[in-house]
């Protein structure tokens, strides 16, 4: 069984630019939740998709937005960059949206100029 | 909007002491409670789940319990060893699907 993938693993950006961070469920698995961790701190909830539709989206600029794909992978974009963007981004499958244990990968460092 | 908090932020202990990391929540309407560990710059590496009807969870050395009444769990680790050492995290799932985490506790096992 594959475990949660994401791609890819740093990233260096400049502000104003835009970036794709991508993450394959584990196998099984129908709904990606998105997370970003600053240093020192908690993850933060970005937003969740299931079966290809946002389910969820905390407190985050519509900057940030998601896809999800008929295979239940998913994408992070990031519009507009700005240096607080700087993070750990990390992505959790899980079997269903409720009530199951979330399975992390190992986030895709962003640094932004 | 649900706050979890973990106390210690930090704990440092000798090789084979038994151990207990609190965390707390403000909303007891919760699916249910995940604990993980991440080691440095790492994902997060899921421990345990105790969904909400339940009152405790045990995988080998570990122990997790939920008191949704009083809004706390607690990780508790036997016989600690160097390799547990990285930062322990609780969440707590609510509606809107979101897990709500802590700040994490950083644990380190002194040989």
């Amino acid at each position: 069984e594959t475990g949660v993938t994401q791609s890819p693993t740093h990233l260096i950006k400049t502000r104003g630019q835009q970036v794709t961070l991508r993450c394959s469920s584990q196998s099984g698995h129908n709904t990606v939740s998105w997370y970003q961790q600053a240093l020192g701190q908690g993850p933060q909830f970005i937003f969740q998709y299931y079966r290809e539709e946002e389910n969820g989206r905390g407190n985050v600029p519509p900057r940030f937005s998601g896809l999800q794909f008929p295979n239940y992978s998913s994408e992070l974009n990031v519009n507009a960059l700005e240096l607080d963007d700087s993070a750990l981004y990390l992505c959790a499958s899980s079997k269903e949206p409720t009530g199951n244990e979330q399975f992390f990968g190992p986030g895709t460092r962003l640094t932004v100029l | 909007k649900q706050e979890v908090t973990q106390i210690p932020a930090a704990l440092s202990v000798p090789e084979g002491e038994n151990l207990v990391l609190n965390c707390s929540f403000t909303d007891s309407a919760i699916y249910n409670l995940q604990w993980f560990r991440q080691d440095p710059g790492k994902g997060l590496t899921s421990l345990l789940l105790i969904q909400s009807s339940q009152r405790e969870q045990t995988s080998g050395r570990l122990n997790a319990s939920l008191d949704k009444s009083s809004g706390r769990s607690t990780l508790y680790i036997a016989a600690s060893q160097p390799g547990d050492s990285a930062t322990y995290l609780c969440a707590a799932q609510n509606t809107g699907n979101q897990f709500y985490f802590g700040t994490g506790t950083s644990l380190t096992v002194i040989p």
